[in-house]
């Protein structure tokens, strides 16, 4: 079974500081893709990064910044110097390339609040 | 291009009436998908096609819920008859699967009283 797990519900810092959402995630296929989403209250879906399961450098894009390690099932995601734009619910997904090719599995997401 | 184009953004309408859902996906992908976002459940997969072909319907909820695509730019999604715990957010989303990402609609606001 797939699963992904973010583990934060809700998560409230205070402008310019930095944050982690945490993302696990489970799949017994060996090629995989991992996402990113926001949400911001507008209530669209905004891809923010991809990244597949034979590649494990970081990524940067500048304030974001992913970590991702197979070791773990861990694909977390950094805002340096956060702003109040940021604030959104952030999606965490799994698509894996076997049996159930082209489905994203999202985790329940992460409320990101940044106060001025 | 456009994105992924959803109609309507919001519907309101009374419980046993027929909603249709409609999606025009992004241009030259081959795979769509409908979801859906509640509050309780999060984001959770209904059904997806590949080359107009439904290829997973395992999420569709009950036999009230019907999905279509009749060709590579249209799909539908209906619900007849439609019940107060059908109201959600309907996204569509579109993809190549080795594209960069997965597009997906505005959505569409479905309130059913």
């Amino acid at each position: 079974a797939q699963k992904v797990t973010q583990a934060q519900t809700e998560i409230s810092v205070v402008e310019k500081e930095d944050v982690t959402l945490d993302c696990v995630y489970e799949t017994r296929d060996t090629t995989y893709y991992l996402f990113w989403y926001k949400q911001p209250p507008s209530g669209e879906l905004v891809f923010l990064i991809r990244r597949n399961s034979f590649d494990e450098q970081n990524e940067i894009s500048g304030r974001y910044s992913w970590n991702f390690q197979k070791s773990t099932s861990s694909f977390n995601f950094t805002i340096t110097a956060s702003q109040v734009v940021d604030s959104a619910v952030y999606f965490c997904a799994l698509s894996a390339y076997g049996g159930s090719q082209g489905n994203l599995i999202f985790g329940k997401g992460t409320k990101l609040s940044v106060k001025p | 291009d456009a994105g992924v184009i959803q109609s309507p953004r919001h519907e309101v309408t009374e419980m046993g009436q027929e909603v249709t859902l409609r999606c025009k996906p992004i241009s030259g992908h081959d795979y769509l998908f409908w979801y859906r976002q509640t509050m309780m459940r999060g984001l959770e997969l209904l059904i997806y096609f590949n080359n107009n072909v439904p290829i997973d319907d395992s999420g569709m909820p009950e036999d009230r819920f019907s999905a279509k695509m009749p060709n590579a730019s249209f799909s539908t999604l209906k619900i007849q008859p439609s019940e107060p715990r059908d109201s959600a957010v309907y996204f569509c989303a579109s993809s190549l699967v080795h594209s960069y990402g997965y597009t997906f609609g505005s959505g569409t606001r479905l309130t059913v009283v």
